[in-house]
């Protein structure tokens, strides 16, 4: 089945400690992003790469980085730098600008948890 | 900038009741999303609006979409408990990346 995986679900971290999230997609599409979402709020854009090998800055990239070495792969870190890290992080994807019927329509993951001790 | 607001941000009805949340942005804007989000997970693609009077239903939610007014409409009819969930709009423009509203909040009450 064609889909976004996230990995892992749920994350403990230290404080000081860095982590990074997996997002895998098989879905073929040219643009992938990172979302921020605390409790009870909506979604933050963290980064954004509508290319491989090329990313940029969202609107809360501090404390965070990226890299798109492969098409289907957008891992994120989050460094120690970021001072409260404590969110559920959403992965999402679309097919990219240009695309033939290309809506514009994110698809998203099921996301990660991750908690700070 | 890009604004968009959506109200009730708390909703609670009663089954077998209509309503409407409003999804409300500040500039123009080309195409409009609405997503659903149970608590805990994932947003789940409802709707795409791409165009000024653009219409779509979905068995109990039906959506719409006024450019012009830089509003659109998410109506529920005849709810039922399995409605319950947080409703998000997201607009997009042009290259821009797609903003979110703050979402709203829906609880169905037998």
């Amino acid at each position: 089945d064609g889909g976004i995986t996230q990995s892992p679900k749920y994350l403990f971290r230290k404080e000081g400690q860095n982590v990074t999230l997996s997002c895998e997609q098989n879905l073929n599409h040219d643009a992938m992003y990172w979302y921020r979402q605390d409790p009870g709020q909506g979604l933050r854009l963290i980064y954004y790469s509508q290319i491989v090998n090329d990313f940029q800055k969202g609107d809360i990239a501090e404390g965070y980085s990226v890299s798109r070495e492969k098409k289907e792969s957008f891992p994120l870190t989050v460094t120690s730098a970021q001072k409260n890290p404590t969110a559920f992080y959403l992965c999402a994807s679309s097919p990219g600008q240009g695309v033939f019927l290309n809506t514009g329509e994110l698809f998203f993951g099921e996301g990660s948890r991750l908690t700070v001790l | 900038e890009l604004k968009v607001e959506q109200n009730p941000l708390f909703l609670s009805m009663q089954e077998g009741k209509n309503y409407t949340i409003y999804c409300n942005y500040s500039t123009t804007s080309d195409r409009l999303y609405w997503y659903r989000q149970d608590p805990g997970k994932s947003l789940e693609s409802l709707f795409v609006l791409l165009s000024n009077g653009a219409v779509k239903q979905e068995g109990r939610l039906m959506a719409s979409l006024d450019t012009k007014a830089r509003l659109s409409t998410l109506h529920i009819t005849a709810a039922v408990h399995d409605l319950s969930a947080t409703y998000f709009c997201a607009v997009g423009r042009g290259n821009e990346k797609l903003t979110f509203g703050t979402g709203t909040r829906l609880t169905i009450i037998p």
